[in-house]
């Protein structure tokens, strides 16, 4: 069972515009959620995370937001440049059980 | 710092034959994670090891296997070969349970 859900499977949006990526868990004890970011042929790499004592975290152009009520998250990009296009996974985990439990991406096409 | 490597990085192999997956973690970390990754389904966690122990394991069949040795290195099996085990296998080591998770480029399985 899809304990975490990325419902869009793609994106597509115009360079300079927010994009805006979102992540479902149905899992109550999820207390740490990741974005990593995935280019074809490679590895995914760690974007952001955030801890589910806070509701936003910021780095640069990417930020994270969590309603725990909703057991919603979601990343935004702003602007979104060309180099964002990439596959984007939502990660989730919980203290004692460092086990991450991905959703299935959102691939993200940035248009010039 | 060298990253973590996987070996080999594409594979074909036919249905019932058994395929042994390399990952060599980034120097110093102890613990060595494997993934499937899959459309539509995302990265599925398979198992993780930490000083050659099995920590946590995921929801898949005991075909698949795995080992950590002395030096962190790790191995996964898989045995009897079915078609819908063709995926991206993912290792990722981290210095920590607690700790972020740097992801390889993945081997890349065809079962024919």
């Amino acid at each position: 069972d899809q304990q975490v859900k990325q419902n869009s499977p793609s994106l597509s949006v115009q360079e300079g515009r927010i994009s805006i990526l979102n992540c479902d868990y149905t899992n109550s004890m999820f207390d740490y959620f990741l974005w990593y970011k995935k280019y074809p042929a490679e590895g995914p790499t760690f974007l952001i995370s955030i801890s589910s004592i806070k509701d936003k975290n910021e780095d640069g152009r990417f930020t994270v937001f969590l309603n725990k009520s909703a057991k919603h998250l979601s990343l935004h990009i702003v602007p979104s440049q060309p180099g964002d296009s990439a596959v984007y996974f939502c990660a989730a985990s919980e203290t004692n059980d460092y086990k991450l439990s991905f959703g299935a991406g959102t691939t993200v096409t940035v248009r010039a | 710092k060298a990253g973590v490597t996987q070996t080999p990085r594409y594979l074909i192999k036919t249905r019932g034959q058994q395929v042994t997956l390399s990952c060599s973690p980034i120097s110093g970390h102890r613990s060595v994670s494997w993934y499937q990754q899959t459309p539509g389904q995302g990265l599925q966690f398979l198992f993780e090891y930490f000083s050659e122990t099995q920590r946590n394991k995921g929801n898949f069949p005991g075909r698949f296997s795995g080992r950590q040795f002395s030096n962190s290195r790790s191995e996964m099996n898989v045995s009897t070969l079915e078609l819908g085990d063709s995926a991206l296998y993912l290792c990722a080591s981290r210095l920590t349970l607690a700790g972020g998770q740097y992801f390889g480029p993945g081997t890349r399985l065809t079962v024919t």
